[in-house]
This record gives structure tokens, sequence and C-alpha cells, in this order.
């Protein structure tokens, strides 16, 4: 059973350009997060999707910044005309049916994640 | 590799000892608790979880203990092997007050074990 897969794992931009980061989540899993880790500190949120919805994006910029699960295909997060301030580790989890489904799990489990760097 | 974190507490231990790692959570109604592992360059591991309503849990040569009194929970590494050596993380969840299920992550603990 593959894990969560996350592509690129690398991803170099210049200022101004866009990044958008692909997460494939476990098989049977419809709940994506994506988490930004900055060097020297821990992973933190940053938006909890379901299929077609955005659930939760508190943890989201309000600007440059926007997420998707659509019906096909994997989550998206893309960044708009990037920054330097941009450049960390993103990373996506997955996770089952909600915890309030019977059978439901609060577990996480998390992708290689994608180290983007913007010069 | 990549550096996850310069500056994070590090902890040193001689392999075959045991390893106690420590995290004080923020929020207490947080009801669930996960440690992570990460290697340098890849992603959080899941090691083990426990739940409010327990306090102490126990896996493969990890056990966790929660004291929500002092909103502390503690990972203990037993024979620790020099392929723990990695950042470990604790995260708490409160899914069941937000509704959200997001972590929120502590800033994380370096262990080197050495041979």
């Amino acid at each position: 059973n593959a894990g969560v897969m996350q592509n690129p794992r690398h991803l170099v931009r210049r200022r101004g350009q866009e990044a958008r980061l692909r997460c494939s989540p476990m098989k049977g899993h419809s709940h994506v997060y994506w988490y930004r880790q900055l060097p020297e500190e821990g992973l933190k949120f940053m938006v909890y999707l379901q299929k077609e919805n955005i659930i939760d994006e508190s943890g989201m910029p309000k600007e440059r910044f926007s997420a998707e699960f659509p019906k096909e295909g994997p989550s998206i997060l893309r960044i708009q005309q990037v920054v330097r301030g941009d450049s960390a580790a993103y990373f996506c989890a997955s996770s089952p049916m909600s915890p309030g489904v019977a059978g439901g799990t609060d577990t996480q489990y998390f992708g290689p994640g994608t180290r983007l760097t913007v010069l | 590799g990549e550096s996850v974190g310069l500056h994070l507490p590090t902890l040193s231990v001689q392999e075959g000892d045991n390893s106690i790692i420590n995290c004080a959570y923020s929020n207490s109604a947080s009801d669930y608790f996960i440690w992570y592992k990460q290697e340098s360059g890849k992603g959080p591991q899941f090691i083990i979880d426990i739940r409010s309503n327990m306090d102490k849990r126990q896996g493969q040569r990890v056990t966790v203990l929660l004291n929500k009194t002092v909103k502390h929970l503690s990972l203990q590494i037993a024979a620790t092997q020099p392929g723990d050596s990695a950042v470990y993380f604790c995260a708490e969840n409160l899914s069941r007050t937000s509704g959200t299920y997001k972590y929120i992550f502590g800033t994380g603990t370096r262990l080197k074990v050495l041979a």
C-alpha cells in the first residue's frame, strides 16, 4: 500500500514565479492536510481539505496561497508570485474518514515533502 | 542532508541506553496526542499515539506517557539504537472541540545516539 506521495521533491523558483505542489493521499484516504516547516521550527498547519471542499484554511496566508482537492487527481497547493520567505518544506498528510464516523481515525500520515527554494 | 532545525534542543544518549524525550503541550482541551520521528530530508513518521482518556501506552520499544495535570507528554525509547537518531516531534489535536482535526506541533527534539 503506497504511502502519501508528493511531487516534486525539490522545487526551485525565482521571485515572482508560481509554485505548484502536488499531493496524492494514501489509498482510501479522503482527507488531506498541508503543513509548512521552516528551518528551526516545527510543522505549522496551513489547510485541511476533503474532496472538492476546503474545511479549514485558518493557517493559510490570505494572499498568494491557495489549495484544492478535486474530485479526481491530487491535491494542489499553489503559491503565486513567490517570495524568498516562502522557502520551506511543505508537507502533505492524509487520513481516512473523519473521526466522527465509525471506523474513523485521527492519525495523519505524512508524505516526504516538497522542498521549495525561492531564489 | 537537510537540517530540520539548527537550534533544536538535543538529547545525546549512548547506544543501548533508554531515551526520554519530553514535550509540553499547549491546550488543555486537546484530546489526542502523537509522536512523530523525522529523519533528515524525510517527512514525519508516525511512532505512537495516545488519547486523553489514557495516561500510558506502550508500543514496540516505545512508551508514551501523558500527564494532563501539567500538560506534559513524554516518549520513552528503550535500548536506543543508531537508527533512532532523528528529530522527534510531539503533536496535539483538538479534533473533538474544534472539529477541524489540525495538529499543533511542538518545536522538536534532536536525538543523537552515540556509538
